[in-house]
């Protein structure tokens, strides 16, 4: 079965200082993996999306994620953490069938300290 | 994404009520989602639906049921609410692209309590 896994709850980080946020999954075949944000009372938005080529994706606001086949990992990375990047993040790969169905991880809480 | 609208927003009902949420977009895609967010388990897919005539089940579709009254439209119903549906709920939708790879793009939510 396909799953996806975001191992830590929350994550703090200082201003200024880099942040990655986990996320590994478990698929078959190849794996197409997405991160979204929530920040309070929103809907989901979009970050990036790793399909194929390049293992360093880059996305919006900054945010880039590192796919690593050998470790079945995609963590989401930004150089420099703001406090306005504070909020719940999700990892997500697609399901392997025609469905274009979205299997999502837990959710990491982001929390950014100035 | 206010391409993606949801009503309502918040609604708070009783045990045992019928309560529909609705969904519209205007961004032309075929395919549209309901899923549910309860803390610590992320989303999950509750129906989807590929066009107006091809509705299918998620993996937590008991207690709901579905309406897809047009492309753009897609309608979530609880038949008779119990407390355990309480939650946020969202509603998406993606293009059928090549692969179906295409990121979804979300609705803002309806927060449901059941009392």
């Amino acid at each position: 079965a396909q799953s996806v896994a975001q191992p830590e709850d929350q994550v703090n980080v200082a201003e200024g200082n880099p942040l990655t946020v986990k996320c590994t999954y478990s698929v078959s075949g190849n794996p197409y993996l997405f991160w979204y944000v929530q920040y309070p009372n929103r809907g989901l938005q979009f970050l990036l999306k790793y399909i194929t080529g390049d293992n360093l994706v880059k996305g919006s606001y900054g945010f880039e994620a590192e796919f690593n086949k050998s470790q079945t990992s995609f963590h989401l990375k930004k150089p420099s953490a703001l406090v306005s990047d504070s909020a719940l993040y999700f990892c997500a790969v697609r399901d392997n069938g025609n469905t274009g169905k979205l299997i999502f991880g837990q959710g990491t809480t982001l929390q950014v300290k100035p | 994404d206010a391409d993606v609208t949801q009503t309502p927003r918040n609604r708070i009902t009783k045990t045992g009520k019928r309560i529909m949420l609705e969904c519209s977009q205007t961004k032309g895609h075929d395919r549209m989602y309901w899923y549910r967010q309860d803390p610590g388990l992320g989303l999950r897919l509750i129906y989807y639906s590929f066009d107006v005539k091809d509705i299918n089940k998620g993996e937590i579709s008991d207690g709901y049921s579905v309406s897809r009254q047009a492309q753009a439209k897609f309608s979530l119903s609880l038949e008779s609410a119990i407390p355990n549906q309480t939650a946020l709920y969202f509603c998406a939708t993606s293009d059928f692209g090549r692969g179906s790879y295409n990121e979804q793009f979300f609705g803002p939510g309806t927060r449901l309590t059941v009392l």
